[in-house]
């Protein structure tokens, strides 16, 4: 019954690996979102996506790739991994793309460390 | 960059005593959020207030807004050991509906 749902919950990967995290949610949101949470817990938004379609894509480099199958479910493949991408990384969804006028429901998180 | 800046970092306090956290921000927004965030948890949705609103309650929370200072307040009442967690403001400027941009949190312990 969970709204949205991560895997996986840790990851522990050497640098250079590449590694995909995967979302699902059961809410018939049309918008989803990748948020990254540092060690300061400071949160920010990497990518989100619309009915399948890409609208905010933040100055996230290009070793981050989402796709979106279908609208829901998000995923995020991350090539090359560096120790500065360790972090915990959070799937959201909301009900519209405006995401100031709706709340997000978020996923558990999965924990990202990069050895 | 950070659009919300909270204050306290850090709050303290007893089983039954009054929390009170502040958010600031810097441009126009339309809306403003509160979360909650549980240890090792995801975020939680807690209140919206809207630009025109002024104050908001939910239970023992209390929201208050005042756009011309670029300020909320989040009161939580009679707190109890289970409002432990770190508190967070979020807000979608009046140029970006499309994406929340959060604060730093206020991290609140609750002792019995």
């Amino acid at each position: 019954d969970t709204a949205v749902s991560q895997t996986p919950k840790y990851l522990v990967t050497q640098m250079g690996n590449d590694k995909s995290i995967k979302c699902e949610q059961n809410l018939g949101h049309d918008t989803m979102y990748w948020y990254k949470q540092d060690s300061k817990k400071f949160l920010k938004i990497m990518f989100s996506y619309n009915n399948k379609e890409l609208i905010i894509n933040e100055t996230v480099p290009n070793r981050f790739s989402p796709k979106s199958p279908d609208k829901a479910h998000l995923n995020l493949h991350i090539n090359s991994l560096e120790l500065g991408d360790s972090a915990v990384y959070f799937c959201a969804s909301s009900q519209d793309r405006l995401a100031g006028a709706y709340e997000q429901y978020f996923g558990p998180g999965t924990r990202l460390t990069v050895t | 960059s950070q659009q919300g800046e909270e204050d306290p970092q850090a709050l303290s306090i007893q089983e039954g005593e009054n929390a009170t956290m502040n958010c600031s921000y810097k441009t126009s927004i339309n809306n403003l959020q509160w979360y909650r965030q549980n240890s090792g948890r995801g975020l939680v949705h807690l209140i919206l207030i809207r630009s025109n609103e002024r104050e908001k309650h939910s239970g023992r929370l209390r929201v208050t807004l005042d756009t011309s200072k670029k300020s909320s307040s989040l009161l939580i009442t009679a707190s109890r050991a289970a409002d432990t967690a770190s508190y967070f403001c979020a807000m979608s400027s009046t140029d970006s509906w499309g994406k929340l941009q959060f604060g730093a949190g206020t991290q609140v312990v609750v002792t019995p």
